[in-house]
Parts: structure tokens; sequence; C-alpha cells
């Protein structure tokens, strides 16, 4: 089991450039996230997908693009890269929560982005 | 959305229990208590989660006392591979995708020898 697994683990852009993140995970999990993180802070909600097919924004959006491909694949795009976009990317997956009680999220190794 | 406020930063010596208390007056009824540990490096790992009164696993205890408006986590026994940010979170992990779920800056814990 490789869990959850992105690539690629380092990148650096010139502004204006464009890219895709990868992100997949072999849990058969059902929801799916990304996150940035900058330097000394939290993790903030780009976007998540509850499921194979939808998708909707988190709490840091502007700028992002996603695709939930299938279940296993989630790709994060920037379409014209910013110094603001340098940060570490985080995603994530987790089994939906209800019976289960809680609902743990399982984080991937992490992309550092650095936009020139 | 229930805002969560833990210290900035603590130490403590190897072999000590750690206690890391965290203040969420605003929680909602259906919402959890969720703590993640977060090495250099590395995205954030599960420790604990609860509801009420004490849960307990192989690496954390969790304290939530009857009005729920602060919970503790309490490592026993810390080592240096202890040291790492440790993240105090709360939302309704019933809901779809988890959307309420935030990270705050968390607590930077520095183990002692």
């Amino acid at each position: 089991n490789a869990g959850v697994t992105q690539t690629p683990k380092f990148q650096v852009l010139k502004t204006g450039q464009s890219m895709t993140l990868q992100c997949a995970q072999d849990m058969n999990h059902n929801s799916m996230y990304w996150y940035r993180q900058d330097p000394g802070m939290g993790l903030r909600l780009i976007y998540y997908s509850a499921s194979e097919g939808t998708t909707d924004k988190g709490e840091v959006p502007n700028g992002y693009n996603v695709s939930r491909l299938n279940k296993r694949e989630f790709s994060l795009r920037l379409e014209s890269a910013a110094p603001s976009q340098t940060s570490v990317y985080f995603c994530a997956s987790s089994e939906l929560g209800g019976l289960a009680g809680y609902n743990e999220q399982f984080f991937g190794p992490g992309t550092r982005l650095t936009v020139l | 959305l229930a805002k969560t406020t833990q210290p900035i930063s603590m130490d403590s010596y190897e072999g000590q229990e750690v206690n890391i208390t965290c203040s969420h007056n605003n929680i909602a009824t259906n919402d959890y208590i969720t703590w993640y540990q977060q090495f250099p490096s590395q995205g954030p790992r599960f420790i604990i989660q609860g509801y009420k009164t004490k849960v307990t696993n192989e690496v954390a205890s969790l304290f939530i006392p009857a009005d729920r408006k602060s919970s503790t986590l309490s490592l026993p026994r810390v080592s240096l591979s202890d040291t790492a940010v440790y993240y105090c979170l709360v939302g309704d992990t019933f809901s779809i995708g988890n959307e309420k779920l935030t990270f705050g800056t968390g607590t930077r814990l520095t183990i002692i020898p």
C-alpha cells in the first residue's frame, strides 16, 4: 500500500507558466483534498472532492483548477503561476465520515513549488 | 465554523508528560475534536479524535470536559522524536468532504534532551 503519492516532489516555475500537480491514492477513499502550506503557517484548503465527479472550492481556490479524474486520482492545475503561489502543496484523502464516527485524512509527502 | 486557539510553542524535557490545550468556545453539537501531528517536510498525520470525555490510543490521550469548549492532548513520556507541530481541529466529520476542517498555525512542541 503506497497510500497517497504526489508528483513531482519539487518544481520551479517562472511567472506565467502552467503546470499540473498529480495526486493518487490506493486506499479506495471517496474524498480527496488539496492544501497549501506557506512557511510557518498551517494548511489551507484549496479544493476538495467528496466523490468521483464532484469538486468544490475550499478556502483559497483562486488561481487553481482541479480535476477528479477517477476515484484514485485528483490533480491540481496552476494555469498561470504567480510568485504568491510559492508554497508546499499537500494532497490528502479520507474515507467519508458517518457511521464510522470519524474521518481521518491521509496526507501525501507534498510538492515544494517555487515560482520565480 | 469553530475557531480553535492553542499555544504557539511549548518546550518539554524528554521523559515528561506533555499536555497541549486547545480552546474551541464555539464548538457545535455535531463537531468532533481531532489532533494531527506534523514533522518538518512531511504531511500531517492523524493522532487522535474524540467527541467527549476521554479517548486513549497507543500514542496519546485526549481529554474533553463536559462543556466541550476545550480539549487537552496528552503525550506520555515524550522523546526527541515527538518534536513536531501539533494541530487541533474542530469540525463536523459527518459533513461531506470535511470542508469545515481548518488547520490553524498549531503548537510547535520542542523536546529538549
